[in-house]
């Protein structure tokens, strides 16, 4: 199984303002997403976080708003921009291989004032 | 697009009885369901999961079946422990395994009471 961390693990952050999320995996993947749970609830997927091209988003997520990086196999980025604190929520980064389960880094816990 | 519901939101149960949480979901071409486990302050983790060509799966004290006619999946928990006190969420997905979009079910809290 793949081993994911995140950075960082929680932050409060100031309305207006951006921040960077970073997800690490352990070995190559396939495929990683990034989701946002907000307080007491389920898990919502944001986007796919693709390799060597744009992040493919759901409905109701754009670029504008959480632009996504994925460098490489083993590393990807999601910033909330302009950030309000209806964006507090945890965001979770996961990834999967080819014919493999989905996995699921520890969490960022983002508090916006 | 897919849409999973889980029942019961809330579950508690004594000590070493027997746990079940149950799922629907409407998309009858999907064909993967984990079960993910969230302890506070945790990220999820994947307790078990199943395929569409298995209609029952067991892992120790933790099963989990299928019914695909009619769309519906439950995790059964036995002899339950206070370290199974946590939040459960299934989830669905359209390929065989968990490499493509999951979704999720709103949640089961199951608090074990010693």
């Amino acid at each position: 199984s793949a081993v994911i961390s995140q950075k960082p693990s929680r932050d409060i952050c100031q309305r207006g303002t951006s921040l960077t999320i970073q997800c690490q995996v352990d070995s190559q993947v396939t495929m990683m997403f990034w989701y946002r749970q907000q307080p007491g609830q389920s898990l919502t997927l944001i986007a796919t976080a693709n390799q060597g091209s744009e992040a493919t988003y759901e409905s109701g997520f754009v670029i504008d708003k959480f632009p996504i990086s994925r460098p490489n196999l083993t590393f990807s980025t999601l910033t909330v921009s302009n950030m309000s604190p209806e964006d507090s929520s945890i965001y979770l980064c996961s990834a999967a291989g080819n014919w493999e389960t989905q996995y699921f880094g520890p969490g960022t816990r983002l508090l916006v004032l | 697009g897919e849409n999973v519901e889980q029942h019961p939101s809330t579950l508690s149960v004594q000590e070493g009885d027997s746990a079940v949480i149950k799922c629907t979901y409407s998309d009858s071409a999907s064909n993967y369901f984990p079960w993910y486990k969230q302890e506070l302050g945790k990220g999820p983790q994947l307790i078990i999961d199943i395929r569409s060509n298995v209609g029952e799966k067991k892992d120790q004290r933790i099963a989990v079946t299928l019914n695909k006619t009619a769309k519906h999946f439950s995790l059964h928990i036995t002899e339950t422990q206070p370290e199974d006190s946590a939040v459960y969420f299934c989830a669905a997905s359209l390929t065989n395994f968990g490499n493509e979009k999951l979704t999720f079910g709103t949640g089961t809290r199951l608090t074990i009471i010693p």
